[in-house]
């Protein structure tokens, strides 16, 4: 069974860049029918999609996010990573990374990760 | 504004059954047999409780139950437990542009 681990700066300057990695242990990330992706909890809010992929390297983003989300997999390393640009106090938030199938059913998700941004 | 639309709260007493719902549309909901719903407790991550509308993970007990007409899912919770109190949350596939949505969340309370 996959267990997740987020890590990451806890503080991000406005305008600048999100940088986070999720380490996959318990499994192999370079298994077929499961995707790897981002999902974000702003305080006291709603869970919002941020995008995933796949261990061959096809990308999923939030039409919202697109343009300043980055997705990458390491397979050697068995980790996967976000990076989300030009932060604002809006992208305060925890952010956990999951495991999900093609029907975006969540099955496994890390503990999170707070990140604040100042404003 | 969430994509799906849940109730803000619901509540009932232990054993009672509850039902929280979670409305879309005709390109979410409505589209797919591809609805999940989560348990959250305070300081933890969502946890899956049920998937494609009506299939339950491997240890969630059976007192929780899923269901979908056409743009409505819900989540039925019958035998209510002190330990459901919890936020809920629904999410829809939603496509090949969107992918996937999420409900607003229901604060769930044992009374």
């Amino acid at each position: 069974q996959h267990q997740l681990q987020e890590s990451g700066p806890g503080l991000v300057k406005s305008s600048g860049t999100l940088s986070l990695t999720c380490s996959v242990s318990g499994g192999s990330i370079s298994i077929q029918n499961y995707y790897w992706g981002w999902v974000r909890q702003p305080p006291g809010k709603e869970l919002e999609y941020i995008g995933s992929m796949y261990y061959s390297g096809a990308t999923y983003y939030n039409p919202s996010l697109r343009s300043r989300v980055t997705l990458a997999v390491d397979t050697s390393k068995n980790q996967f990573s976000l990076e989300l640009s030009s932060m604002t106090a809006a992208d305060t938030a925890i952010y956990y990374c999951t495991r999900h199938v093609f029907q975006y059913a969540f099955d496994i998700w890390g503990q999170g990760t707070t990140v604040a941004v100042p404003s | 504004q969430s994509a799906l639309t849940q109730p803000r709260s619901v509540s009932g007493s232990p054993g009672q059954s509850v039902a929280i719902s979670c409305t879309g549309t005709s390109s979410d909901v409505g589209a797919y047999n591809y609805v999940s719903w989560y348990q959250q407790h305070p300081g933890k991550a969502p946890k899956l409780m049920i998937y494609d509308v009506t299939k339950r993970p491997s240890g969630v007990p059976d007192r929780f139950s899923g269901s979908k007409s056409g743009n409505t899912a819900s989540l039925t919770i019958s035998g209510l437990q002190a330990e459901d109190e919890a936020d809920y949350y629904c999410n829809s596939h939603a496509g090949t542009y969107t992918y996937v949505v999420f409900g607003g969340g229901t604060k769930l309370t044992v009374l």
